[in-house]
């Protein structure tokens, strides 16, 4: 069974571009969330999605978006792009829909670099 | 904000000793997980234990829970090379009663052990 994929793995954007970064989570899984980590913040929640709609949301400005498709396959979006950005993005899938969070499988994830 | 705290920071080690890491959290949890993650690469699920277990254990893995004192530890036994990595406690924290795929991470703990 393939795990969860993210591409691209790498990329590098300048200030004030924006990026989306793609995830598809292990067939079957309908969960999907999305981490930024850095090194100074740590491992920081972004949002969940489940059955194309989002259902929790963590800390973080409006230009961090997302949304997923019919297929679970998620997306995310981060618009007018800061240094502060640069991190590594994580996105994780899990087969149930419960309110509470069990095991996650993470992809190997997307480092973003922003110039 | 970071829910879990985890000791120490770095761990030096020789193989075939014992590796234990602590965590400590704030609020009351579901579930605690401990995750592993290589060089910066994807977070790997290695341990759940629920709030109304106090001890698990998954070959040479141990992990125990006390919630009394909010504390976790994950006892890594007859360490190899091989587990050279970052590792990470995650709460599944009770705040509402949901956290749709939300986890909560610590600082983690840098492991190294020389072979």
């Amino acid at each position: 069974k393939a795990g969860v994929t993210q591409t691209p793995r790498y990329l590098i954007k300048t200030r004030g571009q924006q990026v989306t970064l793609s995830c598809s989570p292990i067939s079957g899984h309908r969960s999907v969330s999305w981490y930024q980590q850095t090194p100074g913040q740590g491992l920081q929640f972004l949002f969940e999605y489940f059955s194309e709609t989002q259902r929790n949301k963590g800390n973080f400005p409006g230009r961090f978006s997302g949304r997923q498709f019919s297929n679970s396959r998620s997306e995310m979006n981060v618009s007018t792009l800061e240094l502060g950005d640069s991190a590594l993005y994580l996105c994780a899938s899990s087969l149930q829909g419960f309110a509470n969070t069990g095991e996650l499988f993470f992809g190997e994830g997307s480092r973003l670099t922003v110039l | 904000s970071q829910q879990g705290e985890e000791d120490p920071q770095a761990l030096s080690i020789q193989e075939g000793e014992n590796a234990t890491m602590n965590c400590s959290y704030k609020t009351s949890i579901n579930n605690l997980q401990w995750y592993r993650q290589n060089s910066g690469r994807g977070l790997v699920h290695l341990i759940l234990i629920r709030s109304n277990e106090r001890e698990k254990h998954s070959g040479r893995l141990r992990v125990t829970l006390d919630t009394s004192k909010k504390s976790s530890s994950l006892l890594i036994t007859a360490s190899r090379a091989a587990d050279t990595a970052s590792y990470f406690c995650a709460t599944d924290a009770n705040a509402g009663g949901t956290s749709y795929g939300k986890l909560t991470f610590g600082q983690g703990t840098i492991l190294t052990v020389h072979p």
